[in-house]
């Protein structure tokens, strides 16, 4: 089962605005990573953020991650519109043996 | 990083027949892992491959519907067989990076469709 449920499905701003999209999942994790996807093509990985791990930041993104509320949110500052794209987060539990995906924002930027 | 690649990128095939997808990663690693996207939808894992023993299946998926094999440390094949409609989808195949615990990466996809 997903574990997975992000936030919100669909956002629409426009170039230069920031995006924040959110993450919510089950059980105890050992890491949670980000994915984008563009046009239904393969996954391309942003960040990885481990469980005693509080935010990252790698360029314009930045990961937050609060694991008393089994939450991360996914900020992307001055967006651009070729970070149109879905965004996916996947927790691996602490067994390591599987990655299980949220159900994704489709991110839409206008120019 | 890996770097993976996937053959074929995209397949129309017709309903009753099988499809054999090819992943190969430019290094060698051990957890091989098939994913499924169905349209519109998020990724589901189909099965776990690793280099010398039987792929470990997720709930809902059977061998007999989608065989592996995994002969070495650097490439997998996933066949979907007696394709309907509804097996139409992109199929993905991941990596490991360092460790279980490690950055886990994606081919490029193949993108299939059953008429």
């Amino acid at each position: 089962s997903q574990q997975g449920e992000e936030d919100p499905q669909a956002l629409s701003i426009q170039e230069g605005e920031n995006a924040t999209m959110n993450c919510s999942y089950k059980t105890s994790i050992n890491n949670l990573q980000w994915y984008r996807q563009n046009s239904g093509r393969g996954l391309v990985h942003l960040i990885l953020i481990r469980s005693n791990e509080r935010e990252k930041h790698s360029g314009r993104l930045r990961v937050t991650l609060d694991t008393s509320k089994k939450s991360s949110s996914l900020l992307i500052t001055a967006s651009r519109a070729a970070d149109t794209a879905s965004y996916f987060c996947a927790v691996l539990g602490y067994s390591g043996s599987r990655l299980t995906f949220g159900e994704g924002t489709q991110l839409t930027v206008n120019p | 990083s890996a770097v993976i690649s996937q053959k074929p990128s995209r397949d129309i095939c017709q309903r009753g027949t099988s499809l054999t997808i090819q992943c190969q990663v430019d290094s060698q690693v051990t957890m091989m892992f098939w994913y499924r996207q169905q349209p519109g939808q998020s990724l589901t894992l189909i099965a776990t491959a690793n280099q010398g023993s039987e792929a470990t299946y997720e709930s809902g998926f059977v061998i007999d519907k989608f065989p592996i094999s995994r002969p070495n440390l650097t490439f997998s094949t996933l066949t979907v067989s007696n394709m309907s409609p509804e097996d139409s989808s992109i199929y993905l195949c991941s990596v490991k990076g360092q460790g279980a615990f490690g950055t886990q990466y994606f081919g490029p996809g193949t993108r299939l469709l059953v008429l």
